[in-house]
Order: structure tokens, then sequence, then C-alpha cells
């Protein structure tokens, strides 16, 4: 079965901090997809990422980095530098082909809200 | 507009009554998924539609009927609502599996 963990459900830093959001997923397949997704506090989803099984280079944009290592099915992700607007909620989710039935359809972890103060 | 919308953006209703949540997409993606996010929980698929007239369960199915008779629109009925339906609602689309999914605003459902 797919699974998707995110064990901190909530974390507060000050402004400049550094913070790692961490996800741990479970998949019998080979081929998935590891994905992340902020939702700031006016509700919307917004995509940050997308990264399949095949390719675990870690990734960098700006001040957002991630570090994928199938060793440890992990797929965590690290602000460097937070800033007040980086408070929301952010969502790890996974879609594999056998579970997914070819369809992409997601799963989604609880989620871990992230609220940096100044 | 271009993108994907939902309507109502709040709904307000009582327990037994009949309530649709719609989707409109003006990308012609293939892909439509209906989610629901509740405390605790994340979001959760309900029902997804690879085509028109193309629809299948997701992981929380019951108590939800969709349809999807035309490529851009893909509404989600809750044919006898009970409170624990009570969530925000969000539907997404994506042009082929495994690529970024899109999502409306949400709706904001309430049932008393």
């Amino acid at each position: 079965a797919q699974k998707v963990t995110q064990a901190q459900t909530e974390i507060s830093v000050v402004e400049k901090e550094d913070v790692t959001l961490d996800c741990v997923y479970e998949t019998r397949d080979t081929t998935y997809y590891l994905f992340w997704y902020k939702q700031p506090p006016s509700g919307e989803l917004v995509f940050l990422i997308r990264r399949n099984s095949f390719d675990e280079q870690n990734e960098i944009s700006g001040r957002y980095s991630w570090n994928f290592q199938k060793s440890t099915s992990s797929f965590n992700f690290t602000i460097t530098a937070s800033q007040v607007v980086d408070s929301a909620v952010y969502f790890c989710a996974l879609s594999d082909l056998i579970g997914s039935s070819n369809t992409g359809k997601l799963i989604f972890g609880q989620g871990t809200t992230l609220q940096v103060k100044p | 507009d271009a993108g994907i919308t939902q309507s109502p953006r709040y709904k307000i209703t009582e327990t037994g009554r009949q309530v649709t949540l719609m989707c409109h997409q003006t990308w012609s993606h293939s892909y439509m998924f209906w989610y629901r996010q509740d405390l605790g929980h994340g979001l959760r698929l309900i029902y997804y539609s690879a085509a028109a007239d193309i629809t299948d369960k997701g992981e929380v199915p019951d108590g939800y009927v969709v349809s999807r008779s035309k490529t851009e629109n893909f509404p989600l009925t809750l044919e006898s609502a009970t409170r624990s339906q009570t969530s925000v609602y969000f539907c997404a689309s994506s042009t082929i599996p495994y690529n970024e999914q899109f999502f409306g605003p949400g709706t904001r459902l309430t049932v008393l």
C-alpha cells in the first residue's frame, strides 16, 4: 500500500532560521513520483516540486532545497533563511504507477504547519 | 478566466440535502480529481476521471457521486449530506498522469 508520513505536525521557527520538513513514503512500486505542495493561509495549493524515482539528485531553487534518498524512502524539504512569508502548511505527496492505476492520483501526507515568527 | 475554478466557494447546508459542487477547467486537461481536506488527514482522494465519461473511485467515495459529460467540467454531488462531509473540497486537473496537478481554490462546505 502507498503511504506518506509527515511526522512533524507543527514547526515554529524564528525568521532567518533554516528549517527542514520531513517526508517518508511507502510504496512497492519502482516507478513513482514525489511532490511537495504549499498551502498558504489564503488556502490555495501551490505546486513546489515533482521528482521521479529514477532521479535522486538533490534540487535547489532559491532558498528551497529537496533531499531525495531512496535508501531511507525520504524526500525532505529544507527552507534556508526562512521568512515570514514561508508560513504555510506544506504537503508531501506520492503517486506511483500501480497504486494510481496509471492515473497519477496523489496520496498526501498529513501536512506540516510551519510558522515563521519575525 | 483561464484556469480551474470551483463554485460555490462557501456552502452551508443541512443534513440530508443534496449538494453539488462544481469544478471547471479551461485547459482541456484529461485528468481531473476531487479531494477533501480534513485536519489531521491531509487531502484524500474522493473520485477521479481520466477523460469524459470515465470516472473511478478514490480513497473515500462513499456518499459522493460524480459525472463528467464534458472534458472541462467535473461536478461532485453529495447525495444526502452528512455532518461528516463537512470539509474543504478541492478539485484538481492535470495534462497527463504524474504531471503537476493544478488545484482549484477550494469549496468550504459545512453540513449542519
